[in-house]
C-alpha cells in the first residue's frame, strides 16, 4: 500500500523566516507525482506545488520550493520569506494507481503551521 | 470561472437520515472525484466518475454511500441513514481529464461539512 508520512504534527515560523516541512512516502512505483496542498481556515484545498518523479530538478513556485530526494523518498516543502497569510494545514499527497483503472491522490495527515507576526 | 462548486457547505442531519451532497465540476470538467476528511486527518479517495460512468469506486464504504454523476447536473454523493460516523468533512475535485499522466491537477471545491447529530 501506498503511504505518505507526515512527521510534523505542527510547525511555527516568524513572519519573514524560513520553514521546512518534512513529509516522506513510500512506493514500488518509479514513476509518479508528489504535490502539497495547503489548507487555510475557509477549508479550500489550494494546490502549492507539483513535483514529477522523472524530473530531477527540484519544483520551484515563487517563495515555496521543493526538496526531493527520490532514493530517501522524501519531499520536504520550504517557504521563505513566510507571510501571516502562509498560516493553514499543509497535507503532502502522492499520486498512485489504483489498479482500478484510476489514479487516486494519497495524503499525509498534515501539518498545522502557524506564522509569528 | 467559477471553480468547483459544493452545496450545501454545512448540513446537519440526525441518525438515520439521508445525506445528500452535490458537486458541479470546473466548466470544461468531465472528470468528478470525491474524497472524505475526517478530523484531524488528511483526504482519502471515495470514488472517482465521468459523466454517467463509475469508474473507480474502491474507497466507497460498501454500504449506505453511493454516487453519481448524470449527463445533465451536478455529481451527487449520496449517504443513507447516517450515522455518527459519517461527520466529515466531503470535498469534490475535478478535472479536464484523469490523472494518469499526472499533469491533470485536480481542482478542489470548497467542500461540504456534515454533522450527524
Amino acid at each position: 500500500a501506498q503511504t505518505v508520512t507526515q512527521s510534523q504534527p505542527e510547525m511555527s515560523v516568524q513572519e519573514a523566516e524560513t520553514v521546512t516541512l518534512s513529509c516522506t512516502y513510500d512506493t514500488s512505483e518509479s514513476d509518479y507525482y508528489l504535490f502539497w496542498y495547503k489548507q487555510p481556515p475557509s477549508r479550500q484545498m489550494i494546490l502549492v506545488i507539483r513535483q514529477e518523479a522523472y524530473k530531477q530538478q527540484n519544483a520551484t513556485e515563487n517563495r515555496f520550493s521543493v526538496n526531493f530526494q527520490k532514493a530517501a523518498k522524501s519531499f520536504s516543502l520550504k517557504i521563505s520569506d513566510s507571510q501571516l497569510g502562509d498560516a493553514a494545514m499543509y497535507f503532502c499527497a502522492f499520486l498512485t494507481n489504483s489498479g482500478a483503472g484510476s489514479y487516486q491522490l494519497t495524503f499525509g495527515k498534515g501539518t498545522k503551521l502557524s506564522v509569528i507576526p | 470561472n467559477a471553480g468547483v462548486m459544493q452545496n450545501p457547505r454545512h448540513l446537519v442531519r440526525r441518525r438515520g437520515q439521508e445525506a445528500r451532497l452535490r458537486c458541479s465540476p470546473m466548466k470544461g470538467h468531465s472528470h468528478v472525484y470525491w474524497y472524505r476528511q475526517l478530523p484531524e486527518e488528511g483526504l482519502k479517495f471515495m470514488v472517482y466518475l465521468q459523466k454517467e460512468n463509475i469508474i473507480d469506486e474502491s474507497g466507497m464504504p460498501k454500504e449506505r454511500f453511493s454516487a453519481e454523476f448524470p449527463k445533465e447536473g451536478p455529481s451527487i454523493l449520496r449517504i443513507q441513514q447516517v450515522v455518527r460516523g459519517d461527520s466529515a468533512a466531503y470535498f469534490c475535485a475535478s478535472s479536464p481529464q484523469g490523472t494518469s499522466s499526472g499533469a491533470n491537477v485536480l481542482t478542489f471545491g470548497a467542500g461540504s461539512r456534515l454533522t450527524v447529530l
